[in-house]
């Protein structure tokens, strides 16, 4: 069964500073991975995916993630933070089901705080 | 890209009452739509899936006759909090999927019941 597990459920870094959100996944098949970023209560905002080819991906907002088979990992990073990076950053795993679409199963959510 | 939207934004109503929330796809047809329960400072949890033209399909433990889900249109699913309790209180999302490997997200319905 596919799973998802973010390690640190709150990360606080300075404004300018690298950020890296961590994220490890399980599935028994190539997965679908996403990044998705909430603000205060708001819906969820795609930042970048993997799918297939490129193992590095870029995202929106200078984001990036790189896929890394041998340790199932799918860590996000920025090079600097902004104040505006604050918010709840989701890792999800898609699941593909019989009706032809994919089911996401989400880690639990790190909460990036960006202080001056 | 895709708009998904969610109407009301937030809701509050009293403990038995029923409460509708609508789900549209805005700019593209969604044959399918999910349905999200996140509580605060919690992760999100799928609930079912809901299905146009078919009854949804419910994830293990959520109560199919509390959380009524009708899929009426290309455009519309509707989630139907039955006699809602103050534990029913919580952040509902939905999302359609789009292009097959991207979901879009509504903006997400606050319920507080009293």
């Amino acid at each position: 069964a596919q799973s998802v597990t973010q390690l640190g459920s709150h990360v606080s870094v300075s404004e300018g500073a690298l950020v890296l959100l961590r994220c490890n996944y399980s599935s028994s098949v190539p997965p679908y991975l996403f990044w998705y970023v909430q603000y205060p209560n708001q819906g969820l905002q795609l930042l970048l995916k993997y799918t297939t080819g490129a193992t590095l991906v870029k995202g929106i907002n200078g984001f990036e993630a790189e896929f890394k088979k041998s340790e199932t990992s799918f860590h996000l990073t920025k090079p600097s933070a902004h104040m505006s990076d604050a918010a709840e950053y989701f890792c999800a795993v898609s699941v593909r089901f019989s009706g032809g679409y994919n089911k996401l199963i989400f880690g639990a959510g790190t909460r990036l705080a960006v202080h001056p | 890209g895709a708009v998904v939207s969610q109407h009301p934004s937030w809701v509050i109503c009293k403990s038995g009452t029923s409460v509708k929330i609508e789900c549209r796809s805005l700019d593209f047809q969604a044959t399918t739509m999910f349905w999200y329960r996140q509580f605060p400072k919690q992760s999100l949890m799928l609930m079912a899936t809901s299905n146009e033209g078919s009854k949804a399909t419910y994830e293990q433990g959520v109560e199919k006759d509390k959380f009524l889900i009708n899929h009426a249109s290309l455009t519309l699913s509707t989630l139907t909090v039955t006699s809602a309790h103050p534990e029913d209180s919580s952040f509902y999302i939905c999302s359609a999927p789009f292009k097959n490997d991207e979901q879009f997200f509504g903006p997400g319905t606050r319920l507080t019941v009293l």
